[in-house]
């Protein structure tokens, strides 16, 4: 079945850049049903949307982030990436990947990856 | 944006039934029945439960139900079972501006 797998730097300084990928198994990237989104969680908080992107490399982000966030596509090797720039201790957060799907517009996240914690320090 | 609102916790006996409510907006709950809800137990990635207001997935009890009246969506789960006590969070398509809302979430104690 669909799986999704987050990777990349568990650790990251202040005002420098956060990137994680996302790989996508038992299914393809480029359906043409379903948008790749990214989901933060904060330490004991709720859940916060950061953005989403379609295969062919259209995106949405969440307004309170689009200034400092870039969602990527690489079709190639299945997998979609996330760079969130400028981080501050505010970013520390557990990061998901999920698929976007619905109706359209997509309005669902399933199934999730198992997350990632991202720590924002010196 | 602001989040949808829910109860910051519930609880119930085992074989209750209980309801979560999810307060929006007619710009977000009220404008759409795209409504989602997510299961998320402590150290693990939130679940789908409900989607599109009232649709279960395929794998998820029918314990589990949704509905929406005006901005408020609810999320009702019947039979209470000791394996439901987890976090219980709300999603809504919010318009082509800002496509998704979440609630704060729910905290649900089966005692």
């Amino acid at each position: 079945q669909l799986q999704l797998q987050e990777s990349g730097p568990g650790l990251v300084k202040p005002s420098e850049t956060l990137s994680l990928t996302c790989t996508v198994s038992g299914g393809s990237i480029s359906s043409s049903s379903y948008y790749w989104g990214w989901i933060r969680q904060p330490p004991g908080k709720g859940l916060e949307w950061i953005g989403s992107i379609y295969y062919s490399g259209s995106t949405y982000y969440n307004p309170s982030l689009k200034s400092r966030v870039t969602i990527s596509v690489d079709t190639s090797k299945n997998q979609f990436s996330l760079k969130l720039s400028s981080v501050t201790a505010a970013d520390t957060a557990v990061y998901y990947c999920a698929r976007h799907g619905g109706f359209p517009p997509p309005n669902w996240f399933d199934p999730w990856g198992q997350g990632t914690l991202v720590t924002v320090s010196s | 944006q602001s989040a949808l609102t829910q109860p910051a916790s519930v609880s119930g006996s085992p074989g209750q039934s209980i309801t979560i409510s999810c307060t929006g907006t007619s710009s977000d709950v009220g404008s759409y029945n795209l409504v989602s809800w997510y299961q998320q137990h402590p150290g693990k990635a939130p679940k789908l439960m409900i989607y599109e207001g009232s649709k279960r997935p395929s794998g998820v009890s029918n314990r589990f139900s949704g509905s929406k009246s005006g901005n408020t969506a609810s999320l009702t789960i019947s039979g209470l079972q000791a394996e439901d006590e987890a976090d219980y969070y709300c999603c809504s398509y919010a318009g082509s501006s800002t496509p998704v809302v979440f609630g704060g979430g729910t905290k649900l104690t089966v005692l």
